[in-house]
């Protein structure tokens, strides 16, 4: 697509459920990556992937996240059993080479 | 010590003036750097990179980037009210082409 495409747009759930996130990279990106950007926060690097292989995954907070891409393109994040700490804003960015990311327009994400 | 450092802000400017913006990292191999501006509730867009020493201009902004000293700044010309964002400095620090973000200066250009 044109751009890079996240959904939902907002997500409330209750404690305790899980959740799915998930990114529609640019076409031919191959690179793609999860950043989370909590309320005046910075962005908070979780995970890369290169194609469909994730050779970094070290800012993942705990093992209720995890993350999978398939062909080569569409993401999915998923949280297992969510907490209050885990209400962010899940932006999600693909690239080509080394000229810089395009960000989606994020999933607000509020545990309740 | 932050591996990519910038002053939080609020840095206000009166419209028409240069604002400039600056970006400290520790990583010394960093090779590519960019500029990114963040408008509240929005999300980061890529409004420069830089990847050698020295200046690199587009429009009315500028990046300067000097490896030596792990310094790299951006410099908008005629500010404008539309130009008020926070932007964030983000550096590659090696691991294929993950970057890591400052945590942004917020811009305010006022009338």
């Amino acid at each position: 697509g044109a751009g890079v495409s996240q959904s939902p747009s907002n997500k409330v759930t209750e404690k305790g459920k899980d959740v799915e996130l998930r990114c529609d990279p640019i076409s031919g990106h191959t690179a793609l990556y999860w950043y989370r950007q909590s309320l005046g926060q910075g962005l908070e690097f979780l995970i890369y992937f290169q194609g469909n292989s994730a050779p970094d995954k070290s800012g993942l907070p705990s093992d209720r996240f995890s993350a999978e891409r398939t062909g080569g393109s569409v993401s999915t994040l998923t949280i297992q059993r969510t907490q209050q700490e885990d209400s962010a804003v899940y932006l999600c960015a693909s690239s080509l080479s080394h000229y810089g990311y395009t960000f989606g327009s994020g999933t607000r994400l509020t545990v309740v | 010590q932050k591996e990519v450092e910038q002053n939080s802000g609020p840095l206000s400017v009166p419209e028409g003036a240069i604002a400039s913006l600056n970006c400290t990292y520790s990583d010394r191999v960093s090779q590519s750097f960019f500029w990114y501006r963040q408008y509240s509730g929005k999300s980061p867009e890529l409004i420069m990179s830089i990847y050698s020493n020295g200046d690199k201009e587009d429009g009315r902004f500028t990046a300067q980037l000097n490896k030596a000293s792990q310094y790299v700044s951006l410099l908008i010309r005629d500010s404008q009210p539309s130009d008020s964002a926070t932007y964030l400095c983000a550096v590659n620090t090696g691991t294929a082409s993950k970057l890591t973000f400052g945590t942004g200066t917020r811009l305010q250009v006022t009338l």
